[in-house]
């Protein structure tokens, strides 16, 4: 079936880097998607989200790309900190169709000192 | 912060019993959502609700059921528990027109 995957499933970096995470998705009908972070021992938070008729939104320290062409999503992640330590999940949709999020595989990001 | 709440945070119960799941939100959302989610893997959604009275199964096989009598509670219930039941179950909910989910912390079932 479709779904929603991640490239890969661990990425540490050090203190103040900037994070790339990446993700693939495969349904070409969804139109909206999700970052999710999810730290230890708690539920997934929401991040920041992109529509397709979107190439780049940016939030506070960070960023999200989608490039519709090669279905491939993007979170940036400036001055990478401690406490961004989590696991970040993507997730898809159709907007506004009833249908309900897909989530892919996590990757888990470890930020050291 | 979402205003969302499952209990228990935790649940240590022996094969065969029956248990529930409670999930209730604050926020008036019409949309609510029950995803399973081993450790570190993706979540698998198992049931939702879009209101009152309506319940649909998800993408991923439950023997578990849900009801939505009231908007505000969407408790799961598996009638015999067993190990392979064993997982941490997400409770979620959003507004209608709006597929941003609100998470709770789950439940952390092992079912021995």
């Amino acid at each position: 079936g479709e779904s929603v995957g991640l490239h890969l499933p661990t990425l540490s970096v050090q203190e103040g880097d900037n994070s790339i995470i990446n993700c693939a998705y495969s349904n070409s009908a969804s139109d909206y998607f999700i970052w999710y972070k999810q730290e230890s021992g708690k539920g997934p938070q929401f991040i920041i989200d992109i529509r397709s008729n979107m190439d780049k939104r940016q939030g506070q320290r960070v960023t999200v790309l989608l490039n519709k062409t090669v279905k491939h999503l993007s979170l940036q992640i400036a001055a990478t900190q401690p406490g961004d330590s989590a696991v970040y999940f993507c997730a898809e949709t159709k907007y506004q169709a009833g249908t309900a999020l897909i989530f892919g595989k996590g990757t888990t990001l470890s930020v050291s000192s | 912060e979402a205003d969302i709440y499952q209990t228990p945070r935790y649940l240590v119960i022996g094969t065969g019993k029956k248990i529930t799941l409670e999930c209730s939100q604050t926020m008036g959302h019409d949309k609510m959502y029950w995803y399973q989610q081993d450790p570190g893997m993706e979540l698998h959604l198992i049931h939702y609700s879009y209101g009152v009275n309506s319940t649909e199964k998800g993408d991923l096989s439950s023997e578990s059921t849900v009801s939505r009598i009231r908007t505000e509670h969407f408790p799961l219930t598996l009638e015999s528990a067993r190990p392979s039941h064993t997982s941490q179950y997400l409770c979620a909910s959003s507004r209608s027109g709006n597929e941003k989910l609100f998470f709770g912390s789950g439940t952390q079932l092992s079912v021995l």
